[in-house]
């Protein structure tokens, strides 16, 4: 089964600046997505960001953007210019292309703190 | 309003009652999924449907039940709430392959 690991159960970044939210997966699969889902106070889970393992150019949605490292299984989102609105509990996910059923695996999150 | 939406949004239940969550989506998506979220696990999946009167387990499946007798609903049913299933659950929807949208969530409390 695959696993989705975020080791950092905390960060804070001071407005305007840059910080970067890890993510490691193990799977033995070579064909999969990977996410990054914004969850603010308000409990609503928001796409941010999304990968396929088949690119190998890096996803860019704005002010995010990801480092995939597919060999080493990593899965990194990069928040530049960092505003208050971006406070919020950050997951990753992933999910497999073979597999049935189009599940998702989550970590278990990353808290991101903006500090102005 | 399109989208999926989630009903009750808060609910508190005392230990042993029988527990249903409404999901319902106005996407006529064909997949639907219910996850609880709890700190320091995420999101873990309850179970999944792939169409009406399709349904299968996910990760966390004891002491759950749903049914989907119709494309756009998705309800799950505690049975007998215990003190466990105290958490916060999500529904989501999507096509095959594509991104899956969530609903607001339901923070249910059993005491």
């Amino acid at each position: 089964a695959q696993t989705v690991t975020q080791s950092q159960p905390e960060m804070s970044v001071q407005e305007a600046e840059t910080v970067t939210l890890s993510c490691t997966y193990d799977t033995s699969e070579s064909d999969y997505y990977l996410f990054w889902y914004k969850q603010p106070p308000s409990r609503q889970m928001i796409l941010v960001i999304r990968q396929e393992a088949y690119k190998q150019q890096n996803a860019t949605e704005n002010r995010f953007s990801v480092n995939f490292q597919k060999a080493a299984k990593s899965f990194s989102l990069k928040i530049s210019d960092s505003q208050l609105g971006d406070a919020a509990m950050y997951f990753c996910a992933y999910r497999s292309l073979r597999e049935y059923g189009n599940k998702l695996v989550f970590g278990a999150g990353t808290i991101l703190r903006v500090k102005s | 309003d399109a989208g999926i939406t989630q009903s009750p949004r808060y609910k508190i239940t005392e230990t042993g009652r029988q527990v249903t969550l409404m999901c319902h989506q106005t996407w006529s998506h064909s997949y639907m999924f219910w996850y609880r979220q709890d700190l320091g696990h995420g999101l873990r999946l309850i179970y999944y449907s792939a169409a009406a009167d399709i349904t299968d387990k996910g990760e966390v499946p004891d002491g759950y039940v749903v049914s989907r007798s119709k494309t756009e609903n998705f309800p799950l049913t505690l049975e007998s709430a215990t003190r466990s299933q105290t958490s916060v659950y999500f529904c989501a929807s999507s096509e095959s392959h594509s991104t899956q949208f969530f609903g607001p969530g339901t923070r249910l409390t059993v005491l």
